[in-house]
């Protein structure tokens, strides 16, 4: 079946590290995104790309970097430059364009300790 | 950025009842979208309303969209336990999707 897998689905970061969150799609969509939710918020957009080798800087991008080398990967690297990444990260999917609807993975939970 | 605002931010019902949610938004649109998520996990397209269309239906959900008022309403009718949620609205525009703050919905059984 096809969807989107983020892993790892709990993860925990030193102060200082740099950690990477893997989010991978078979769902030959061209479009990837990566969002923050934080407790009893909505979401907000990090970094999207509409096609590979291209992406874009979302509402809240400081302390985030994100590559997009095949069409079925968009990893999120959370950098120490960022300040309060304790959060929830959920990774989307959709066609060209995205107007259609989002898919989104299982998210990621991410604890700095 | 824009960015829609639920209403209300909590609804308790009993099951059985139907459940009304609204979002109302500043900017123009090119569609509007409903999402629902289930406590720590990701998020479930619901249904879709386009900027000319005025009301959809999917099985137990009734979208509406009012572009003079800039406002939607969700509703869900006969309620479960299974529709306890968090319910988001979006808003698609400039090739991205905003999303609101959410409204948490309980069935009380």
């Amino acid at each position: 079946d096809g969807g989107i897998t983020q892993s790892p689905k709990y993860l925990f970061r030193k102060e200082g590290q740099n950690v990477t969150l893997s989010c991978e799609q078979n769902l030959n969509h061209d479009a990837m995104y990566w969002y923050r939710q934080d407790p009893g918020q909505g979401l907000r957009l990090i970094y999207y790309s509409q096609i590979v080798n291209d992406f874009q800087k979302g509402d809240i991008a400081e302390g985030y970097s994100v590559s997009r080398e095949k069409k079925e990967s968009f990893p999120l690297t959370v950098t120490s430059a960022q300040k309060n990444p304790t959060a929830f990260y959920l990774c989307a999917s959709s066609r060209t364009g995205g107007a259609g609807g989002y898919t989104f993975g299982s998210g990621t939970r991410l604890t700095v300790v | 950025s824009q960015q829609g605002e639920e209403d209300p931010q909590a609804l308790s019902i009993q099951e059985g009842e139907n459940a009304t949610m609204n979002c109302s938004y500043k900017t123009s649109i090119n569609n509007l979208q409903w999402y629902r998520q289930n406590s720590g996990r990701g998020l479930v397209h619901l249904i879709l309303i386009r900027s000319n269309e005025r009301e959809k239906h999917s099985g137990r959900l009734r979208v509406t969209l009012d572009t003079s008022k800039k406002s939607s309403s969700l509703l869900i009718t006969a309620s479960r336990a299974a529709d306890t949620a968090s319910y988001f609205c979006a808003l698609f525009g400039n090739e991205k999707l905003t999303f609101g703050t959410g409204t948490r919905l309980t069935i009380i059984p």
